[in-house]
């Protein structure tokens, strides 16, 4: 059967290596969903965004992977920079709510050089 | 383009005391503000939703009288905590979406760390 990544708190990767951060979001009539990246201090930046008619969207060494069935997102960093390390939360925009976004747990990535 | 600036970016309180933070898109105009509050290693809380020139539509568990939120321009929008406590120190931040533009997009302040002591 398929498998669902499971939420881990903290990823810790080696520099150079890709890394898969995983979210399970909670209303399956939610429409919309982004990751960001959080930097100690400081407020939210926008990564990649996917609208739930696609299942895949790829930006600049990032990949977001959609599975509206199991109700589960992931991000994927391909080729981790020291510089990629930071909390990433997937957000899901509530439909039929307005723009309103709720965030999920976040992840901890630190990358070692 | 497209920023969002709080201020202060910190600010220390005592408690009893209130403290305003301000919102500003800078370069765009906001139709809706949001504000988040989030504490230490945890994810971000949505508190509120304030559309310009309305009352601001608060979520379950967050006090209206306590954290009174002003969206009098397109461009500023104001959260002030009343009567600050020590559990209300937290990092608030606010996000805001562009007039015109898809509601899709929110662009987030820097935040504002509040300590009461």
């Amino acid at each position: 059967g398929e498998s669902v990544g499971l939420h881990l708190p903290t990823l810790s990767v080696q520099e150079g290596d890709n890394s898969i951060i995983n979210c399970a979001y909670s209303n399956s009539a939610s429409d919309y969903f982004i990751w960001y990246k959080q930097e100690s201090g400081k407020g939210p930046q926008f990564i990649i965004d996917i609208r739930s008619n696609m299942d895949k969207r790829q930006g600049q060494r990032v990949t977001v992977l959609l599975n509206k069935t199991v109700k589960h997102l992931s991000l994927q960093i391909a080729a981790t920079q020291p510089g990629d390390s930071a909390v990433y939360f997937c957000a899901e925009r509530r439909y039929q709510a307005g723009t309103a976004l709720i965030f999920g747990k976040g992840t901890t990535l630190s990358v070692s050089s | 383009g497209a920023v969002v600036s709080q201020h202060p970016s910190w600010v220390i309180c005592k408690s009893g005391t209130s403290v305003k933070i301000e919102c500003r898109s800078l370069d765009f105009q906001a139709t809706t503000m949001f504000w988040y509050r989030q504490f230490p290693k945890q994810s971000l809380m949505l508190m509120a939703t304030s559309n310009e020139g309305s009352k601001a539509t608060y979520e379950q568990g967050v006090e209206k009288d306590k954290f009174l939120i002003n969206h009098a321009s397109l461009t500023l929008s104001t959260l002030t905590v009343t009567s600050a406590h020590p559990e209300d120190s937290s990092f608030y931040i606010c996000s805001a979406s562009e007039l015109g533009k898809m509601a899709n997009e929110q662009y987030f302040g820097p935040g504002t760390r509040l300590t009461v002591t």
